[in-house]
């Protein structure tokens, strides 16, 4: 089975500060990861992913993730923080065989103080 | 990016009736299809996944026979919950994903449905 933990239901920052968002996985085998956005009554929109290699992402809009697998995370970060960015996050794993399927977290809501 | 549109964007209806929710790939031909519900402040639950040209596969706790889908083509599929219900108002999403060995899924934009 797989499962995606986000501990935190919201995450406050002021804009211009740096923002990390949490995301521990459990998985057999190895995982694939991926960090979605979603704003109000909108679907998701894709933000990065790991399939393998360095462990660093980058993805869309300044937002980056770090793979670390000794810890099983895989915490979303940027640098600086936008007021614009202020929406509901979600972590999503699933495995390299068989069910292809995602499995998401609780999500994350993100709010960016001005 | 790859494009997945859903019709309608909302939709409110009867106790009793049916609804069928439309999930399209735009510009790409989506092998699988992923169907998923969504309830206020919480995460994306997996309802089932469509594979084109075969039937779906639920997954566990969730009726087929009331979340009838259908994947008729490679750019379509479409979820149509039967004799719906109050509580089966909620948000319905689509993914698709353009092949077997891909990584990425696109989702739609959803369905708002309300039951009354």
């Amino acid at each position: 089975a797989q499962s995606v933990a986000q501990p935190e239901d919201q995450v406050n920052v002021a804009e211009g500060n740096p923002l990390t968002v949490k995301c521990t996985y459990s998985v057999s085998g190895n995982p694939y990861l991926f960090w979605y956005v979603q704003y109000p009554n909108r679907g998701l929109q894709f933000l990065l992913k790991y399939i393998t290699g360095d462990n660093l992402v980058k993805g869309s809009y300044g937002f980056e993730a770090e793979f670390n697998k000794s810890q099983t995370s895989f915490h979303l970060k940027k640098p600086s923080a936008l007021v614009s960015d202020s929406a509901l996050y979600f972590c999503a794993v699933r495995v390299n065989t068989g069910r292809r399927a995602l499995t998401f977290g609780s999500g994350t809501r993100l709010q960016v103080q001005p | 990016g790859a494009v997945v549109s859903q019709h309608p964007s909302r939709v409110i209806c009867k106790s009793g009736t049916s609804v069928k929710i439309e999930c399209r790939s735009l510009d790409f031909q989506a092998t699988t299809m992923f169907w998923y519900r969504q309830f206020p402040k919480k995460s994306l639950m997996l309802m089932a996944t469509s594979n084109e040209g075969s039937k779906a596969t639920y997954e566990q706790g969730v009726e087929k026979d009331k979340f009838l889908i259908n994947h008729a083509s490679l750019t379509l599929s479409t979820l149509t919950v039967t004799s719906a219900h109050p509580e089966d108002s909620s948000f319905y999403i689509c993914s698709a994903r353009d092949g077997l060995e891909s990584h990425e899924q696109f989702f739609g934009p959803g369905t708002r449905l309300t039951v009354l």
